[in-house]
Order: structure tokens, then sequence, then C-alpha cells
């Protein structure tokens, strides 16, 4: 089984550029998550998509941030303008659902960001 | 913040020692997962335990929870230098019709061979 694919791996940007990362998660997983982790801290949730629909954006910068899941496959994030606080490790997740359950999540390795 | 909240923030011990790493968490939680995270990379679950159990095993893992303290630990039995890590514990709750996951900061874990 392919786990979830994340491109690029790597993206240095300066100030006020956009920027969009990929993922593409694991067939057949209807549930895809954005996390955005900043050096030593936790994974933070920025966006949950049930199939193609927003179930949860609270912690999204809506002002800069969007993500779109088209045809609830395969997802982007993108970020315009890009401020200095944005640098950080975007992750994207997925998971499926069992009985009603969110199992646990398999992660992609990442998008680490560098904002100068 | 319903975050779990990890403790101690680093751990750094010999092979073959035991290692525990604590969360606490803030609200009721459906089930409560631990991840590990090698340097670079991205988080792997590791077990996942329910709210209405209170141990579960998986080969050198031991978690345990406690839903009248909100908190639930992770042991690593004999550890080897390649369980060096980060290490999260991440609590699922219901929201209106979705979960909703909050992880905590994460122990960082040295196994010094």
């Amino acid at each position: 089984e392919a786990g979830v694919a994340q491109s690029p791996r790597y993206k240095i940007i300066e100030k006020r550029q956009s920027v969009a990362f990929w993922c593409n998660p694991i067939s057949g997983h209807a549930t895809l998550y954005w996390y955005q982790q900043i050096l030593g801290q936790g994974p933070k949730l920025l966006i949950q998509f049930q199939n193609n629909g927003v179930v949860d954006d609270s912690q999204l910068p809506k002002d800069r941030f969007s993500a779109e899941r088209l045809k609830g496959v395969d997802s982007t994030l993108k970020i315009q303008p890009a401020k200095l606080e944005d640098s950080a490790v975007y992750l994207c997740a997925s998971s499926s659902m069992r009985g009603g359950r969110l199992n646990e999540q398999f992660f992609g390795p990442g998008t680490r960001l560098t904002v100068l | 913040s319903q975050q779990g909240e990890e403790d101690p923030q680093a751990l750094s011990i010999q092979e073959g020692e035991n290692a525990t790493m604590n969360c606490s968490y803030k609200t009721s939680i459906n089930n409560l997962q631990w991840y590990r995270q090698n340097s670079g990379r991205g988080l792997v679950h590791l077990i996942l335990i329910r709210s209405n159990e209170r141990e579960k095993h998986s080969g050198r893992l031991r978690v345990t929870l406690d839903t009248s303290k909100k908190s639930s630990s992770l042991l690593i039995t004999a550890s080897r230098a390649a369980d060096t890590a980060s290490y999260f514990c991440a609590t699922t709750r219901s929201s209106y019709n979705f979960n909703k996951f909050y992880f905590g900061s994460g122990t960082k874990l040295n196994v010094k061979p």
C-alpha cells in the first residue's frame, strides 16, 4: 500500500511570495488533514476534509491560507502572501473510517518551508 | 487549549532501560493515540487506546489511560538506540459530526548506545 505523498519536500521563498503544497492521500481514505509543525512543537491542525468537504478549518488563517480537495482525492494548500512566521513543516495526513470511528492517521514526509 | 501536554519535554536514557512518557489533557476524549517522529520525518502511528480501555500493549510498548485523571502514559521497555525520536500524544474528541485531533508538544527521547 502506497503511503501519503507530498511535494515538494523543501521550499524556500521570500516573504510576501506565494507557495503551494500538494498532497496525495492513501487510496480510499476519506479524511485528509493538513498540519503546521513549527520547530520544537507538536503538529497544529490547519484544516480537515471529509471527502471533498471541509469539516474543520477553525485554525486556518483564512486571510492568507487556502486549501482545496477536488474530487475528494488529492489536496493543495496555498499560502498567499507568506510571512516569516509561516516557516514550518507542513504535514499532510489521511485516515479511514471503520464502524463510524476514525482510525489512526497516516502521515506524509512533510514539506519544509523557509520564508526569508 | 484542549491539547495534550507531554511530560517530560526531554528524556535521555541508556540503551536497555525503560522510558516512560506522560500525557495530560483537558477535555473528555474518544480515544488517545501515540505517535513517533524521527528527525525530519513524518509522524508514525504507534498505538491507539479507546476511552473505555485502561491498558494496551503492542510489542515493547505499553500504554495506560486514566480518564478520571485525564492522563495517559507510554512505556517503552528495553529501549534501543533506534527508539530515539520525538513522541507525541494525540487526543480525539467528537465535535458536531466529526472528530477533532489535538497533538501535544511532544517528548524528545534520546537513547544512548
